[in-house]
């Protein structure tokens, strides 16, 4: 089955304490991009990722890291989390980067930071 | 910049009245427009897309026509069903200058739908 795989879906951790979300898709997608949901805020991208280590800021990218090692996976790394931080996340995504190709969405992981 | 406009919610019906949920864009060049839903507890699923001005995309009963007079991609349904519960979100993907395609996705916030039997 085609999708995208997110884990873990529930995390609850302390102020400053290092995490990573997985993420990976089966699809040989080019593109694969992070977005957190907000209540009253919608989704806003974190970072994207146009292929294998190339990777580049989307519009809320402070406190977060990604790597794109490997076509499949693109990890999400909090490296120091904040309160602020806490919210849904879910990675997406795409054949490649284009106008022409609707996204493919993980499950979402809810994370909260206390 | 970029941006999509939907309406509030929540919007509440009965089974098999009919919906609307509005949507308006802000975009240079050619956007392509989508639909997409979550359910409770997921993830959001494409619901239907369209790629250049007229386009009608639908799926699963729902519609949208790409309306670039107006700049707006309404969602419609004849007649809704409680199993449409969901929340909408309205999207576009951007073109760049010069015919460049960015493709990223910008969302509007989203309509929460509840459906009463």
């Amino acid at each position: 089955e085609a999708q995208v795989t997110q884990n873990p879906r529930y995390l609850i951790t302390v102020t400053g304490k290092k995490l990573t979300v997985t993420c990976s898709q089966n699809m040989n997608h080019e593109y694969m991009s992070w977005y957190r949901q907000d209540p009253g805020l919608g989704l806003r991208q974190i970072y994207y990722s146009m292929n294998v280590e190339v990777t580049d800021k989307g519009d809320v990218p402070e406190g977060y890291k990604v790597s794109r090692k490997e076509k499949r996976n693109f990890p999400l790394i909090l490296e120091s989390p904040s309160p602020n931080q806490t919210s849904l996340y879910f990675c997406a995504s795409s054949p490649k980067q284009g106008r022409y190709y609707g996204y493919t969405f993980g499950s979402g992981t809810r994370l909260t930071v206390v | 910049g970029n941006s999509v406009t939907q309406m509030e919610g929540p919007v509440t019906l009965s089974e098999e009245a009919f919906l609307t949920i509005n949507c308006t864009y802000t975009a240079t060049g050619y956007p392509s427009l989508f639909w997409y839903v979550q359910y409770p507890g997921e993830g959001l699923q494409l619901l239907l897309k369209a790629t250049k001005a007229d386009d009608k995309g639908s799926n699963k009963g729902f519609e949208a026509t790409y309306r670039k007079e107006t700049t707006s991609f309404h969602l419609e349904k004849g007649s809704v069903q409680v199993s449409d519960s969901a929340v909408y979100f309205c999207a576009l993907s951007d073109q760049g200058n010069y015919g460049g395609s960015q493709g990223n996705l910008i969302f509007g916030k989203g309509t929460k739908l509840s459906v009463k039997p």
